[in-house]
């Protein structure tokens, strides 16, 4: 089976452009998370989805930074505009189960902005 | 709110010798899961081994146990036979139960294993 698809892997830009990230749970999965990780803050929980619905946004550090998930099999994370202290590795993970089954992490996006 | 604790930043072990890695946590709910997740440099996040609250029996993966005392809130990963393919980043987290609604990992710092030859 297919686990959780990141793309792209790696994305250099120029502070100030938009930036696009997207995901693609595992199907089935009813809970879709976000996560960044960086040295200072570790792994954080940005936002996450339940059946498509945002639940939590708590953790999205600024309005610059939206994420949707328009169905059951892809979600985004956008950062516009982007800054140099947005680097970092953008994690997305999926569960199912009413969130009791585990988390299926994709292979996250690296992300530097100059 | 919940915390997850990991004390140790970083450690070393012989292969095959057998390590502890160290995880605490704090809750005030009686309802929940907790995990190990493995982060080698390939940047994966690997789940290792998962322990829900409510069994007694501490969870076992192969090479890989877990001491939970739930009391102490504590939960600790045992690696046995250590090889050098276990170095990584290792992440406690937890996970609230259905009774809180809450379906947020909280996630620890991390340990560093190191696996010296």
């Amino acid at each position: 089976d297919a686990g959780v698809i990141q793309s792209p892997r790696h994305e250099v830009t120029e502070m100030g452009q938009e930036v696009t990230l997207r995901c693609k749970p595992i199907s089935g999965h009813d809970y879709l998370f976000w996560y960044r990780q960086t040295m200072m803050r570790g792994l954080e929980l940005l936002i996450y989805f339940n059946n498509n619905v945002p639940i939590d946004d708590s953790g999205m550090p600024e309005d610059r930074f939206s994420a949707k998930m328009p169905n059951a099999s892809f979600s985004t994370l956008k950062i516009q505009p982007s800054e140099p202290r947005d680097s970092a590795v953008y994690f997305c993970a999926s569960s199912f189960g009413q969130g009791k089954g585990p988390q299926h992490f994709g292979d996250g996006t690296r992300l530097s902005i100059l | 709110a919940q915390t997850v604790t990991q004390s140790q930043p970083e450690m070393s072990v012989q292969e095959a010798e057998t390590v502890t890695l160290s995880c605490t946590y704090d809750t005030s709910e009686s309802d929940y899961y907790l995990f190990w997740y493995k982060q080698p440099p390939s940047r994966q996040m690997i789940l290792v081994i998962r322990q829900e609250a409510y069994k007694q029996q501490n969870a076992t993966e192969n090479r890989f146990s877990v001491n939970f005392q739930k009391a102490a809130k504590s939960f600790s990963l045992k690696i046995s036979d250590s090889q050098l393919g276990d170095a990584a980043m290792y992440f406690c987290a937890y996970r609230g139960g259905l009774t809180s609604g809450t379906y947020k990992y909280i996630f620890g710092t991390g340990t560093r294993l190191k696996v010296l030859a």
